[in-house]
């Protein structure tokens, strides 16, 4: 089947504008995670679904960061009243639940201006 | 709290050389590591696990405990071996990667 989508590919945004990105993983993957690529800081981690409840926020960086999974399938992030050091590339991964192989989305690259 | 380096940003060698990208990682705990690939304009994916003790497209790595490191080697470089390689690590009772920075590794003809 398909494997983890996200939408939009890319988004430029305005300083201060609020924006959503959507992770839709694969089917039948209760772990979802949210991860943050930028330059000079490699890849973070950023928040852990399993099922609907987040047991891991501990890498959000601030509270303008929140996310949200329905149904155990798709999640939000979104990222209120942005800044310019958002911007960096917002990668998407699910793993079955007793699986620690996680399968990455292609990413949303993210540009505050 | 847990770590992982990769000391190396960019490592570049020629086709049919070894190669040996480094990876050390700090952590107290017993931790699961794994190495993910990224080619170009392709997304992220899991190359190998050190749980797995297996080999993939001819790559290898060793988890050293005494050295709390886990090199990724290869005999025989090629040139579609040329990509950004990630050391990662999760850590007990934990499912979210620990990532290293990265290595460039560009493999010349």
């Amino acid at each position: 089947g398909a494997g983890v989508s996200q939408s939009p590919s890319n988004k430029v945004t305005e300083k201060g504008k609020d924006v959503e990105l959507r992770c839709d993983p694969i089917s039948g993957h209760t772990a979802l995670y949210w991860y943050r690529q930028s330059l000079g800081q490699g890849l973070e981690f950023l928040i852990y679904f399993q099922g609907n409840s987040a047991p891991d926020k501990s890498g959000l960086p601030s509270d303008r960061f929140s996310a949200e999974r329905t149904g155990g399938s798709v999640s939000t992030l979104t990222i209120q009243r942005t800044q310019q050091e958002d911007s960096a590339v917002y990668l998407c991964a699910s793993s079955l639940g007793d699986s620690l192989e996680q399968y990455f989305g292609p990413g949303t690259r993210l540009t505050v201006t | 709290a847990q770590r992982v380096t990769q000391p190396e940003k960019l490592l570049s060698v020629f086709k049919g050389a070894p190669v040996e990208l480094k990876c050390n990682y700090s952590y107290s705990g017993s931790p699961e590591l794994f190495w993910y690939v990224q080619y170009s304009r392709q997304r992220l994916q899991l190359l190998l696990r050190h749980i797995s003790r297996e080999s993939i497209k001819g790559f290898t790595a060793d988890l050293n405990k005494g050295e709390t490191s886990f090199h990724l080697k290869k005999p025989f470089a090629q040139e579609e071996d040329s990509a950004m390689y990630y050391c990662a690590l999760t850590k007990d009772g934990s499912e979210k990667l620990v990532f290293g920075k990265g290595t460039k590794l560009t493999v010349n003809p």
